[in-house]
C-alpha cells in the first residue's frame, strides 16, 4: 500500500498570501488529521476530518480551514499567512482515528 | 484533563545504554498508549503501543512500561545506537480523542 502523501514538500510565501497544502490518505483510511509542528512546540492538532466531515478541531484561528472529499483527499488552507505559520505541517490517516499514518509533511517558510 | 506530559524534551546518552522517557496523563477514559518515533525530514511513525490492561510490552529493544494506577508510561530502550537518535512522541487516545505528548529530543553518541 503506498503511504500518505503530501504536496507540496517545500513552499515558501510571503504574508498575507494564501496557501493551499494536499493531502492523499492511505488508501481505505476515511480518517485524515492535520498537525502543525514548529521547533520547541511539539504537534499541535489543527483539525480531524473522517467521511468529509470535520470531527475534531484544534484551538487554531479561523485563518486554518480544511475540507476532505468523497475520496478521503485532503486540502488544508491557510489565508492571510503570518510569519508565525512558518512550520512543518503533517497530514495522518487513519482507519478510525486511533493510529496514525503520517506523511512527511509540508515544510512551510513565511516570509 | 486532555493533556499528556512528557520528559525529559531532551535526552543525550551513550551508546548500549538505556533511555527512559516517562509521560503521564489525566483523562481516564483514555484507552490506548502509542508512542511514534521522528526522525529529521520525515512524519512521526508508530513504534510500539500498549493498553491498559498489560502493564509491560516490549517489541525488540524497545518497551513500554505501563503503570495504570498512577497513570503514567514509559517507554525504554534496551542496548541503544546511534541510529535510534530521534524525536520520540507518547501519545494517548480514547474517546474518539488522541493527545500527543510535548516530544523527547533523544541523542545517542557512539
Amino acid at each position: 500500500k503506498a503511504g500518505v502523501t503530501q504536496t507540496p514538500r517545500y513552499l515558501i510565501k510571503t504574508r498575507g498570501q494564501q496557501v493551499t497544502l494536499s493531502c492523499s490518505p492511505i488508501s481505505g483510511h476515511r480518517s485524515v488529521s492535520w498537525y502543525q509542528q514548529t521547533p520547541g512546540q511539539g504537534l499541535q492538532f489543527l483539525f480531524e476530518y473522517f467521511s468529509e466531515t470535520q470531527r475534531n478541531k484544534g484551538n487554531f484561528p479561523g485563518r486554518f480551514s480544511g475540507r476532505q472529499f468523497s475520496n478521503s483527499r485532503s486540502e488544508m488552507n491557510v489565508s492571510t499567512l503570518e510569519l508565525g505559520d512558518s512550520a512543518l505541517y503533517l497530514c495522518a490517516s487513519s482507519l478510525e482515528g486511533l493510529i496514525l499514518f503520517f506523511g512527511s509533511g509540508t515544510q512551510l517558510s513565511v516570509l | 484533563q486532555q493533556q499528556v506530559k512528557q520528559s525529559p524534551q531532551s535526552l543525550i546518552v551513550q551508546k548500549g545504554g538505556i533511555p527512559i522517557i516517562n509521560c503521564a496523563y489525566e483523562n481516564t477514559a483514555f484507552d490506548y498508549f502509542p508512542w511514534y518515533q521522528q526522525f529529521p525530514g520525515k512524519g512521526p511513525a508508530l513504534l510500539i503501543a500498549i493498553r491498559p490492561d498489560v502493564s509491560e510490552k516490549k517489541e525488540g529493544r524497545f518497551t513500554i512500561s505501563f503503570n495504570k494506577s498512577a497513570k503514567q508510561f514509559s517507554l525504554h530502550i534496551m542496548d541503544s545506537q546511534p541510529g535510534d537518535s530521534a524525536t520520540y512522541f507518547c501519545a494517548a487516545t480514547g474517546a474518539q480523542k488522541l493527545v500527543f505528548g510535548q516530544g523527547t529530543r533523544l541523542t545517542i553518541n557512539p
